[in-house]
């Protein structure tokens, strides 16, 4: 399987601050069609996961302007521009390249 | 908008089949090149895939799980369908369907006990 690692596992932030969320994968994620299949969760306190950024560094519908995605290959970035209280939650990466599917670990955001 | 919605029995003995149902509305289950999968999340932890199916009824299963995994797909209902046989308590978890990555149903827990 793919290894997926995320750095930091906690992140402490100030509201109004920046905040960035590292993905690294044990093999590349370029697909064959030429795609790059990473995609960023958040997972809020008692609420399924919603995805924020597809294919790296697409965002979904309705998603904040201030969350970003960046990265190639195995190396991989979630940054969030100034942090809002909302944004609390646990951040995940998910690999779509290869079968089975897999996960990072998670990044819980937390206000300080 | 795509919605599912995940449905099933919240207790399971050890030893027995879980069966969870996925139900989609506002999209054909049939249309775009999609694939519906479920995912697990026991409490505290991470996320995994457990496995997908195509609207053609093809299948892939996590090879961590495949032994114990069946999934099927019912086109006229709208709906797609996990089994897991042999449980234990280590399948305790939140159980999630979703159409690839997105969207996700809200998540059903299911408990593993006698």
């Amino acid at each position: 399987d793919v290894v997926m690692t995320q750095s930091p596992l906690s992140l402490p932030v100030t509201l109004g601050q920046p905040a960035s969320i590292s993905c690294n994968s044990s093999q590349s994620l370029l697909y064959y069609d030429g795609n790059t299949y990473l995609h960023w969760f958040q997972q809020r306190p008692g609420q399924s996961p919603r995805r924020l950024i597809y294919s790296v560094s697409n965002r979904d519908s309705g998603v904040p302007d201030r969350f970003s995605g960046s990265g190639s290959g195995t190396d991989f970035t979630l940054k969030i521009n100034r942090v809002e209280a909302e944004d609390v939650g646990v951040y995940y990466c998910m690999q779509g390249s290869h079968w089975p599917h897999t996960f990072g670990q998670g990044t819980k955001l937390q206000i300080k | 908008q795509v919605q599912l919605q995940e449905s099933g029995p919240g207790l399971v003995t050890p030893s027995q089949t879980l069966s969870l149902t996925c139900t989609v509305s506002g999209g054909s289950i049939s249309s775009g090149n999609y694939y519906w999968g479920w995912i697990r999340q026991p409490a505290g932890k991470g996320l995994e895939w457990i496995g997908r199916i195509y609207a053609s009824g093809s299948t892939d299963y996590n090879p961590s799980l495949k032994s114990r995994v069946t999934m099927s797909i019912d086109t006229s209902k709208n709906q797609f369908s996990l089994n897991l046989s042999s449980v234990t308590a280590a399948d305790t978890a939140v159980y999630y369907c979703a159409r690839y990555s997105n969207p996700w149903g809200q998540g059903t827990t299911v408990t593993v006990s006698s």
